[in-house]
Order: C-alpha cells, then sequence, then structure tokens
C-alpha cells in the first residue's frame, strides 16, 4: 500500500537540461495534480488530470508539459530547465472530493 | 480567486485547544471549505472538509459560520507534533482542484 510515489526524490540539473517526473498512485484515483512549492510559499498548481488521456493547466503552467497515458501514472515534464523552475514538486492524487493524497516530494535545483 | 484570509502564525500551549480561523467571504454556495497540514517539508496531509455544518473527525473539528464567510479549525488537545502549516481551502467542483494559500504556521510550544 504504497500511496503516492514521486520519482527522483533529489535532482540537480543544468541550465537548459530536460527531465521528466514521475508520479504514481496505486488507489485507482480518477483526479492527479502536480504542485510546486517555493520557500516560504504554499502550493501552486501546475496541471492537473481529472481522468486517463486527460490534463488541464493549473495556476503556472508555463515550462511544463504533463502526460496522463496510464490512470496510475502522471508525468511532469521540464523541456529546458530554467533556475526559476528550482522548487519542490509535490503530486496529489483524489478519488472523489478534493481529499487529496499528496507524494512526499521531489527537490529539483537547476544551476 | 478562490483565496482564503488566514493569519500568519499562531502560538498554542501544549495540551491546550488550538483554534485557527480562516475567512472565506465570498464562497460560493457549491464550495467546500477544506483544512490540510504541511509538517516541516512533508507533503500536505488532508485533516477535515465542511459545506455547512459543523464536522468532527478524529483529527479536529471543523465550525462554519452559519452565513459560510468564516470558519474555524479546532485541535482538541494539540502536541509538539502538531506543529505545521494550516491551510484553509475552498473549493472542489468538477476537477477536484485546490488552490492553496500561504497558511498559518501553528507553533506550539511545551
Amino acid at each position: 500500500n504504497a500511496g503516492v510515489t514521486q520519482t527522483p526524490k533529489f535532482r540537480v540539473l543544468k541550465t537548459g537540461q530536460s527531465m521528466t517526473l514521475l508520479c504514481a498512485q496505486d488507489m485507482n484515483h480518477e483526479y492527479m495534480y502536480w504542485y510546486r512549492q517555493d520557500p516560504g510559499m504554499g502550493l501552486r498548481l501546475i496541471h492537473y488530470s481529472v481522468g486517463e488521456g486527460t490534463t488541464a493547466k493549473g495556476e503556472v503552467p508555463d515550462g511544463y508539459n504533463v502526460s496522463r497515458l496510464k490512470k496510475q501514472n502522471f508525468l511532469l515534464g521540464l523541456e529546458s530547465a530554467a533556475p526559476s523552475q528550482t522548487s519542490v514538486y509535490f503530486c496529489a492524487s483524489s478519488k472523489e472530493r478534493p481529499r487529496y493524497t499528496f507524494g512526499s516530494g521531489t527537490r529539483l535545483t537547476v544551476v | 480567486d478562490a483565496k482564503t484570509t488566514q493569519p500568519t502564525s499562531m502560538d498554542c500551549a501544549e495540551g491546550r485547544a488550538a483554534n485557527l480561523p480562516c475567512n472565506h467571504s465570498t464562497i460560493s454556495g457549491n464550495e467546500y471549505v477544506y483544512w490540510y497540514r504541511q509538517i516541516h517539508s512533508q507533503g500536505p496531509q488532508y485533516i477535515i472538509h465542511g459545506l455547512k455544518n459543523n464536522e468532527t473527525n478524529e483529527m479536529a473539528s471543523l465550525i462554519i459560520t452559519e452565513d459560510r464567510k468564516s470558519s474555524t479549525l479546532i485541535l482538541p488537545h494539540a502536541t509538539l507534533r502538531d506543529t505545521a502549516v494550516y491551510y484553509c481551502i475552498r473549493g472542489g467542483g468538477a476537477t477536484n482542484k485546490l488552490i492553496f494559500g500561504t497558511g498559518t504556521l501553528l507553533a506550539v510550544q511545551p
């Protein structure tokens, strides 16, 4: 019973590099979300999905792309990383009502 | 903008009740009030939610005013492990998405 698993937990990227963050949930949840959290701030919604094959933009989608090819996985991509994308990234999922289950986060540093 | 208004920080003595206020004066009729908390750098944790009526679970109680413009989260017997940032969020709807604010940092003092 893993819940929401985020991979990797830590990563350092050089400016211009690309990477994909993986979020996997084993609770058969329909809804999945990607947030970022900068120091001293609350969480900001990047992209979300209301079901397999669907994605939608959140508050701060620029510079990110997402895919939900399988119900249990939600991928967040950075095509060309920038220092402004240094942040902690949280994935969450929910089945009904926004009773989210969050992952433990991915700490990304872009140098 | 679906934000709420919360105090930046609060203190509470260990063993006492912690009462965290939240203002959501522009909440619409079908929006719920949700409370989450984030301990240190962990992922946020769901606490409780409500629409109109007061709610209670094993973690906390939620008191919503009759006009629904404000609410209070009550931790009945705060412990040091309750030190965290508490987020009051209004939302729901078809997308189930939540927009977080900056929350209240609750410091439980020994």
